[in-house]
């Protein structure tokens, strides 16, 4: 089974500008949750989408947005970045079954400058 | 604030040896624990999962958690040098269901 898989894997942006993120989940899973990981900070929950609905979302601004399409695709989006956005963006996916275990793609390395 | 605290280390021990990594939680209500590992560079890896109180054993990997104290921690038997990582402990608060991470702790096994 193909694990959880993150496009692109690096990114550079100037301060300003707007980038999209991309991760696809382990086949069958419906949940994709997202994070910011940071040295200072380290793992922080952004939001989670299940079945194209938000149903969870983290303490980050209003420029932070996701969205879920129908084959479970996720993608979110930063508008406005700031040097402080500047992070691993890490996606897990998450399977049915009760057991709530996520599992983790290789991340988005985003370096705002 | 729900919190998951751990010792940021770097916790070092000689290679063959027991490896003691510690974890506690605020959430009184949280169900569901984990540890991942995580290589520089690279994104978490789930290693165990845990939900009961007592221990769970995988391999060289051993859980355990105490809700009434609100604590788990993870055992690394037989440290190997490629053990050497950060060990996360995740929690799924009562109230919501997203992972509440700790800061992680940064174990090195010398050869």
């Amino acid at each position: 089974k193909a694990g959880v898989t993150q496009t692109p894997r690096y990114l550079i942006k100037t301060r300003g500008q707007q980038v999209t993120l991309s991760c696809s989940p382990i086949s069958g899973h419906r949940s994709v949750s997202w994070y910011q990981q940071t040295p200072g900070q380290g793992l922080q929950f952004l939001f989670e989408y299940f079945s194209e609905t938000q149903r969870n979302k983290g303490n980050f601004p209003g420029r932070f947005s996701g969205r879920q399409f129908s084959n479970s695709r996720s993608e979110m989006n930063v508008s406005t970045l700031e040097l402080g956005d500047s992070a691993l963006y890490l996606c897990a996916s998450q399977g049915g079954g009760g057991y709530n275990e996520q599992f983790f793609g290789p991340g988005t390395r985003l370096t705002v400058l | 604030q729900k919190e998951v605290e751990q010792n940021s280390g770097p916790l070092s021990v000689p290679e063959g040896a027991i490896a003691s990594l510690n974890c506690t939680y605020s959430d009184r209500g949280s169900q569901s624990f984990f540890w991942y590992r995580q290589y520089s560079g690279k994104s978490p890896e789930l290693i165990m999962s845990i939900y009961s109180n007592g221990d769970k054993e995988d391999g060289r990997f051993t859980a355990q958690l105490n809700k009434a104290s609100q604590y788990v921690s993870l055992l690394i038997r037989d440290s190997q040098p490629s053990d050497s990582a950060t060990y996360l402990c995740a929690v799924i608060g009562g109230s919501q269901g997203n992972l509440i991470f700790g800061k992680g702790t940064k174990l090195s096994v010398k050869p």
